[in-house]
């Protein structure tokens, strides 16, 4: 079952900070968080695993909370950098990776 | 490292044709998958494949087929194509197995896609 993403856009400003959440319906082994830029492959941010601590990656960072099945990616003091489709995706078992419709975050000067 | 490469870039078919997809993944990546993206949609699941082995399938109709080789390349096909065909159709491999972790915590590296237009 596909995980749900929120907000589906958002606009920020440089510098300011962002939230993306990503919930699913099924316990989880772990997510992924991937980023999209206009006509690229997705790209690896970063996998937080069942029991594990929270992933940062240089301003970007992530939870997961196992109870409630949800994950949230922090997008701290944004960069023009930061903007794309960000997607979410879950993995349950041995299911494959389930992705979300993805949020398009644009970031403006 | 070369990356994961698809071929081809771009494709336009007519409905009714049948159409073939290549991938070869990152050197020493047993596992591919592959991924229908269309706006609004994001990524839906198509194959998973390790060591020649189909792993799961997604929700596509049997249209949809797909194989890998010994060599972890991977092909899919599409047969009578429609319309609603029409996607970029995205393969990723990854490393996992007894020596490169679980596919749960194992990253997707993802090629340039192929970009189908059917009319």
């Amino acid at each position: 079952q596909q995980p749900v993403q929120s907000p589906q856009a958002v606009i920020l400003r440089e510098g300011e900070d962002a939230v993306i959440n990503c919930s699913s319906s099924k316990a989880l082994y772990s997510v992924h968080w991937y980023r999209q830029k206009h006509g690229e492959a997705p790209v690896f941010l970063m996998i937080l695993l069942k029991g594990g601590e929270q992933k940062g990656h240089d301003k970007i960072s992530a939870s997961f909370n196992e109870k409630k099945q949800q994950s949230s990616l922090y997008l701290t003091a944004s960069q023009l950098s930061y903007s794309g489709t960000y997607f979410c995706g879950s993995h349950s078992g041995n299911t494959p990776l389930v992705f979300g419709k993805g949020t398009r975050l644009s970031v403006i000067a | 490292k070369a990356g994961v490469t698809q071929t081809p870039r771009y494709l336009i078919k007519t409905r009714g044709q049948q159409v073939t997809l290549s991938c070869s993944p990152i050197s020493g990546h047993r596992s591919v998958s592959w991924y229908q993206q269309t706006p609004g949609q994001g990524l839906q699941f198509l194959f998973e494949y390790f060591s020649e082995t189909q792993r799961n399938k997604g929700n596509f109709p049997g249209r949809f087929s797909g194989r890998q080789f010994s060599n972890s390349r991977s092909e899919m096909n599409v047969s009578t194509l429609e319309l609603g065909d029409s996607a970029l159709y995205l393969c990723a491999s990854s490393l996992w197995g007894p020596s490169g972790g679980s596919s749960y915590n194992s990253p997707l590296h993802f090629g340039n896609g192929t970009r189908l237009t059917v009319t």
